[in-house]
């Protein structure tokens, strides 16, 4: 079982805004604005759209955004396009165990 | 522009070990602490070690503490990963990572910018 907890699965219709939650615990996600998420399309390595929770790095669409609430952490996608369609990951810092934890991933598809 | 390829995967049994590999380049890589990720078949990510830019400290997940060993050489831009008394739950693709983007926490910044193309290891009798 993975430490942060995301929905196993979500859709949406080109031009419409998902958003994906990623759920930990104070010692992870609500402790430390450290919250990063990451795409990865099939057979793909993962590639890094925001960092610090709402940050993207430089050639990343300003589609996507990022929020934190508490233990929660979001990515929103909005006018959602095909080529979104992929599986979404976030990990935070932790201070428990190891230091860097994953969320289970979310498997995006474009209606 | 930034690139990190990783080798020395391949099929193992159990029990046995491997050791991989990943060439650095495009960035000043004894600036930047470096981890590994893997990745098991349809499953999800897993961080599994880390070592600081000079080599001073590293860390590893629970899973693989006193089996996996990760080291690294600046004068040739490359991490290593050794992988012993290796298990079938090992099998993954396992990733290079560098850190970079964001805030540093204890030494760690979970702002993975960079992933190589992946190495396989399967162990298996």
């Amino acid at each position: 079982q993975s430490a942060l907890t995301q929905p196993a699965s979500l859709s949406g219709s080109p031009g419409q805004s998902i958003t994906i939650s990623c759920t930990g615990t104070s010692s992870d996600v609500g402790g430390y604005n450290s919250v990063s998420w990451f795409q990865q399309h099939p057979g793909k390595a993962p590639k890094l759209i925001l960092y610090d929770v709402s940050y993207r790095p430089s050639g990343v669409s300003d589609r996507f955004s990022g929020s934190k609430s508490a233990n929660t952490a979001s990515l929103t996608i909005s006018g959602l396009q095909a080529e979104d369609e992929a599986d979404y990951y976030c990990n935070s810092f932790t201070s428990t165990g190891s230091l860097v934890v994953f969320g289970g991933g979310t498997t995006l598809t474009v209606l | 522009q930034i690139h990190l390829v990783e080798s020395g995967g391949g099929l193992v049994p159990p029990g046995g070990s491997l050791r991989l590999s990943c060439a650095a380049s495009g960035f000043t890589f004894r600036s930047y602490g470096m981890h590994w990720v893997r990745q098991s078949p349809g499953k999800g990510l897993e961080w599994i070690s880390f070592i600081r830019y000079d080599g001073t400290n590293t860390k590893y997940a629970d899973s693989v503490k006193g089996r996996f060993s990760i080291s690294r050489d600046n004068s040739k831009n490359t991490v290593f990963l050794q992988m012993n008394s290796l298990r079938t739950d090992d099998t993954a693709v396992y990733y290079c990572v560098k850190e970079g983007l964001g805030s540093y926490i204890n030494g760690i910044c979970p702002g993975f910018d960079s992933w190589g193309q992946g190495s396989l290891v399967t162990v298996s009798s």
